[in-house]
Formats: C-alpha cells, structure tokens, sequence
C-alpha cells in the first residue's frame, strides 16, 4: 500500500539558513509526489510537485524539492529560510491509477519554525 | 486564495446533532474532495467525487455522506455527531478525477466544534 512518512514532527531553523523538510515514501510504481503548505488557520496551499523528468523540481517562495528514487525521498528545501515561511510542511504521495479512484495520502505533517 | 469556497467558516453544535458542510469548487474543476483533519488522526481523506459521481472513498464513517450537485457544488452531511468528530474538514477540488498528475486546491476549512 502506498504511505509517505515525514520523519520530523518540527523543524527549527535560523533566519537567512537553508532548510530541510524530509519526506520519504512507499508505493508500488512510479510515485506522484507534491509538498503542501498550511498556515496557521488556513487550507493547505500547494506547493511543487513531481510528476517525472528533471529531479529537482522547483515550487512556491522560493522552495524546491529533490525527488531522490534510490532513497525513496522528496525532502523540501529552501536556500534561505524566512520567518513568514513558519507554518506546518504536509508531502503527499498519489500513486499511478490502476482505475479511476486513485487517492492522495499526505504525512502527518512537520511543523516548521524559523526563528529570527 | 485558491477559489476554493466553504461554508461555514466555523460551526458549534451538540452531540447527537446533524450539520451540512458546503463547498464550491474552483472554476472548471469537475473534482471535489473532502478531507477531515484532528490532531491525533492527522489529514484523512474522507470521500471523492468528480462530475457529481462518488469517484473514491477514504477514511469515512457511516455517519457521514456526501453529495456533488449538478452545479458541481459539494455537501458533507455529518450526522449523530460525537465529540470525537470535532476537526477542521477540508474540501478540495481539481479540473480531473482520474489522473494522479492532477493538483488539489483546497479551501479554508470548516472547524467543527461538537460540545
């Protein structure tokens, strides 16, 4: 069955530091993978995904993630950390639909403080 | 803003008790998507429809049913509601169904408090 796990319940970062968010995943088949954000009492806003080609895909504010599938990973990353990108990180994984009623499952989330 | 409306922001009701939860889907999107978030269970999927047909089904209890409309708008019908049912319920949308490359877009949520 296909599951996506984020290792880290919260992440701290200083401001102007680059960070990692870690995300890793299980699927039978090439994955669909993609970060959303959610602020505090907001929706999840998307934020990149992979679907296939260049490794690296680029997203939202400056965020990029690297799909990695030796390891199994699709960590977030961002050079620079900024304060307002403090809110909780969810990666989601969608596997290739053998029908119609493909599903997304997100991780349990990873809380993301940038402190100035 | 994603486009993605729902409707009631916030909703306080007593056990026992049925609420509807409504959303409009972005323009164009044939998708909805309903998904409840707590803090022990995390971010479930609860039910799917694409072009007011159930497409897929997640964590939902029997209690709970959902309906898209001709105009594409969606209801989350929660009913004999328990305490454990207070949550943030989510609903998304997308322009397809049954394609994995689709991206949700989802609303603000509604925050369901069952005293």
């Amino acid at each position: 069955a296909q599951s996506v796990a984020q290792p880290e319940d919260q992440v701290n970062v200083a401001e102007g530091n680059p960070l990692t968010v870690k995300c890793t995943y299980s699927v039978s088949g090439n994955p669909y993978l993609f970060w959303y954000v959610q602020y505090p009492n907001r929706g999840l806003q998307f934020l990149l995904k992979y679907i296939t080609g260049d490794n690296l895909v680029k997203g939202s504010y400056g965020f990029e993630a690297e799909f990695n599938k030796s390891q199994t990973s699709f960590h977030l990353k961002k050079p620079s950390a900024l304060v307002s990108d403090s809110a909780l990180y969810f990666c989601a994984v969608r596997d290739i639909p053998r029908s119609s009623a493909s599903k997304i499952i997100f991780g349990s989330g990873t809380r993301l403080s940038i402190r100035p | 803003d994603s486009g993605v409306t729902q409707t009631p922001k916030h909703l306080i009701t007593a056990t026992g008790q049925r609420v509807t939860l409504r959303c409009s889907p972005r323009s164009g999107d044939l998708s909805v998507y309903w998904y409840q978030q707590s803090l022990d269970q995390g971010l479930q999927f609860l039910i799917q429809y694409y072009n007011g047909e159930e497409r897929a089904k997640g964590n939902i209890l029997e209690r709970f049913s959902a309906q898209q409309f001709p105009d594409l708008h969606s209801e989350l019908n929660l009913s004999s509601l328990e305490l454990g049912d207070s949550a943030l319920y989510f609903c998304a949308s997308s322009a397809l169904g049954g394609s994995s490359t689709d991206t949700q877009y989802f609303g603000p949520g509604t925050r369901l408090t069952v005293l």
